[in-house]
């Protein structure tokens, strides 16, 4: 079953804390994405990747951070820094111009 | 002002009615154009790309006026399983997303 797969689903933790939220996809796409969605708002991007071990930030890439040392893994760490960082996490690959997405992580920080 | 607007809806319309969405976009160096469908708390997925000269699969139509720098995706004969948000998005090198329009199709 080829596609992306996003884990937790659903992940919660105080504030002040780091965490890391995983992206894999066996759909051989060069490019992967992460986005966050708020409530009634539209997907803003984060960071981005067209190749392995290089990515670009996006709009919104202040208190998040990525790597890329595989074709086949995305993850993305929300930061302390990040200042509203509870949001629903999406993450995707492409070819082409297509997107894809994985089912999401729902991030809850307090 | 946005780079993707659309309408937020929501639209409520009965099973049958037939349904059109607008979305508008900023960039007229866009060369990417897509309808994304987004069901409650799931994510997105893609219902159709829009070519330039327009195109159709089975109710769905979407069409592109770059002049007008606007997008459309009309839905006939609605199904109840057709609500969900519908997601514009429209890109070159980076794809932008609208906020989505709501749409609720009712017995």
């Amino acid at each position: 079953d080829g596609g992306i797969t996003q884990s937790p689903k659903y992940l919660f933790r105080k504030e002040g804390q780091n965490v890391t939220l995983s992206c894999e996809q066996n759909l051989n796409h060069d490019a992967m994405y992460w986005y966050r969605q708020d409530p009634g708002q539209g997907l803003r991007l984060i960071y981005y990747s067209q190749i392995v071990n290089d990515f670009q930030k996006g709009d919104i890439a202040e208190g998040y951070s990525v790597s890329r040392e595989k074709k086949e893994s995305f993850p993305l760490t929300v930061t302390s820094a990040q200042k509203n960082p509870t949001a629903f996490y999406l993450c995707a690959s492409s070819k082409g111009s297509e997107q894809y997405f994985g089912p999401g992580t729902r991030l809850t920080v307090t | 002002r946005k780079e993707v607007e659309q309408d937020p809806g929501p639209f409520n319309v009965p099973e049958g009615a037939t349904v059109a969405f607008n979305c508008t976009y900023s960039n007229s160096a866009s060369q990417s154009f897509f309808w994304y469908r987004q069901d409650c708390r799931k994510e997105p997925k893609l219902l159709m790309s829009v070519y330039s000269s327009g195109n159709e699969d089975g109710r769905f139509t979407a069409q592109l006026n770059r002049a007008s720098q606007y997008i459309s995706l009309l839905i006939r004969d609605s199904k109840l399983s057709d609500s969900a948000t519908y997601l514009c998005v429209v890109g070159h090198n980076d794809m932008r997303f609208g906020a989505g329009t709501r749409l609720t199709v009712k017995p």
